[in-house]
């Protein structure tokens, strides 16, 4: 699977839109870009997932460029308990079920 | 529908002990990975079961064991306890193997070895 890279940590005022970065510059064309959070201690939690379109759901939109080496995960109205640590993941089927976990960026949501 | 659970939450061991984690995945949901959360290591994949049969395995050693039932619960085995092997150990369960599906991940199970 691609390697990604996040920046380590971002703050975000509270209310504000939180824009998270990912580089996946040496993507394929089968992988899909992942969002999972983990909040402290708990189990990662499935954000959102896309191919080439960017996606919306409740939680989030994502936003893939036209060449795919890079997305942003957008949290619209950032609230304190989006504090937690967002992993951006490059999955394909070649890899199976097998999720490459990276470092992360670690947001810290601010009132 | 219920998520992922995972038994116990919390488990105290000591070095040279085995211990035995289970997984209970989503109901429909057929395939079962775990993955071990240290603060060194980060989050890392140790293997997958799909319909009772492991499908892939991580890089780690083969003390490190796992099974999978017919109604897709999952367990996994760690025989020979080390104090490194203290950490969260995270089960996710999705629908088919193949990595055509999202996978969902439940709370885990803390591991301390003393």
């Amino acid at each position: 699977d691609a390697k990604t890279t996040q920046p380590p940590s971002m703050d975000c005022a509270e209310g504000r839109a939180a824009n998270l970065p990912c580089n996946h510059s040496t993507i394929s064309g089968n992988e899909y870009v992942y969002w999972y959070r983990q909040i402290h201690s708990q189990g990662p939690q499935y954000i959102i997932h896309g191919l080439k379109n960017n996606e919306t759901n409740e939680m989030a939109s994502l936003i893939i460029t036209e060449d795919r080496k890079s997305s942003t995960l957008i949290l619209p109205h950032a609230t304190l308990r989006d504090t937690a640590v967002y992993y951006c993941i490059v999955r394909g089927k070649a890899a199976g079920n097998k999720l490459t976990f990276g470092g992360g960026t670690r947001v810290l949501v601010k009132p | 529908k219920a998520g992922v659970t995972q038994t116990p939450r919390y488990l105290i061991k000591t070095r040279g002990q085995q211990v035995t984690l289970s997984c209970s995945p989503i109901s429909g949901h057929r395939s079962v990975s775990w993955y071990q959360q240290t603060p060194g290591q980060g989050l890392q994949f140790l293997f997958e079961y799909f319909s009772e049969t492991q499908r892939n395995k991580g890089n780690f050693p083969g003390r490190f064991s796992g099974r999978q039932f017919s109604n897709s619960r999952s367990e996994m085995n760690v025989s020979t306890l080390e104090l490194g092997d203290s950490a969260l150990y995270l089960c996710a369960s999705s629908f088919q193997a193949g990595g055509s599906d999202t996978q969902y991940f439940g709370p885990g199970t803390r591991l301390t070895v003393l």
